[in-house]
């Protein structure tokens, strides 16, 4: 069974463009999780994603956006990227309701210069 | 602010030597996870406690929950090499993680 995965590994953007980052969950996930890893600051809650529908954002501004497709695969978008929305992207994958288990993808490296 | 804390932020065992590693909860837990990472990759699952006292064991990795205390602890017996990475612990919610402990294990 392939697992979670994500495109692109890394990504390299300057300040003020648009970066796209993609999440394919594990067959039969419906549910999608995206995160943020930046450095001294800890995993943070995104968005969550289910049945192509945004259940629940976390605390970050507008221009943080996605959505989830029909075969429940996900985008992030991030508009006016920033210097430090540099960090690493994970996404997530559970099969809903009945998971519990997290699965998590390799993640995508971004860099705002 | 971060809902779980964790504690140590970071530790440096030697090879064969136990370590224990905290998480404590702001808000009332149904239940934790624990997860590992190696640096920049994803998480891996390594268990997770849904009631209070409940103790599980995964090879040399022991966790156990206190509800009462909204408190977890991770206990790595006779540290391997293996075992270095970063350990994080995540709420039941899903939404919250600790902001992880960075574990070297010294040969």
């Amino acid at each position: 069974e392939a697992g979670v995965t994500q495109s692109p590994t890394h990504l390299i953007k300057t300040r003020g463009q648009q970066a796209t980052l993609r999440c394919s969950p594990i067959s039969g996930h419906t549910s999608v999780y995206w995160y943020q890893q930046a450095l001294g600051l800890g995993l943070q809650f995104l968005l969550w994603y289910d049945e192509g529908e945004e259940r629940n954002r976390g605390n970050f501004p507008p221009r943080f956006s996605g959505r989830q497709f029909p075969n429940y695969s996900s985008e992030l978008n991030v508009n006016a990227l920033e210097l430090e929305d540099s960090a690493l992207y994970l996404c997530a994958s559970i099969q809903e309701p009945s998971g519990y288990e997290q699965y998590f993808g390799p993640g995508t490296r971004l860099t705002v210069t | 602010s971060q809902e779980l804390e964790q504690s140590p932020q970071s530790l440096i065992v030697q090879e064969g030597k136990n370590l224990t590693i905290n998480c404590t909860s702001s808000k009332t837990l149904y239940g934790l996870y624990w997860y590992k990472q190696k640096y920049g990759e994803g998480l891996i699952f390594l268990m997770m406690l849904q009631k209070g006292g409940e103790e599980k064991s995964h090879e040399k990795i022991t966790a156990k929950l206190d509800e009462k205390k909204q408190q977890s602890s991770l206990h790595i017996t006779a540290s391997q090499p293996s075992h270095a990475g970063i350990y994080l612990c995540g709420a039941d919610y899903k939404l919250s993680f600790g902001a992880g402990t960075t574990v070297t294990v010294r040969a």
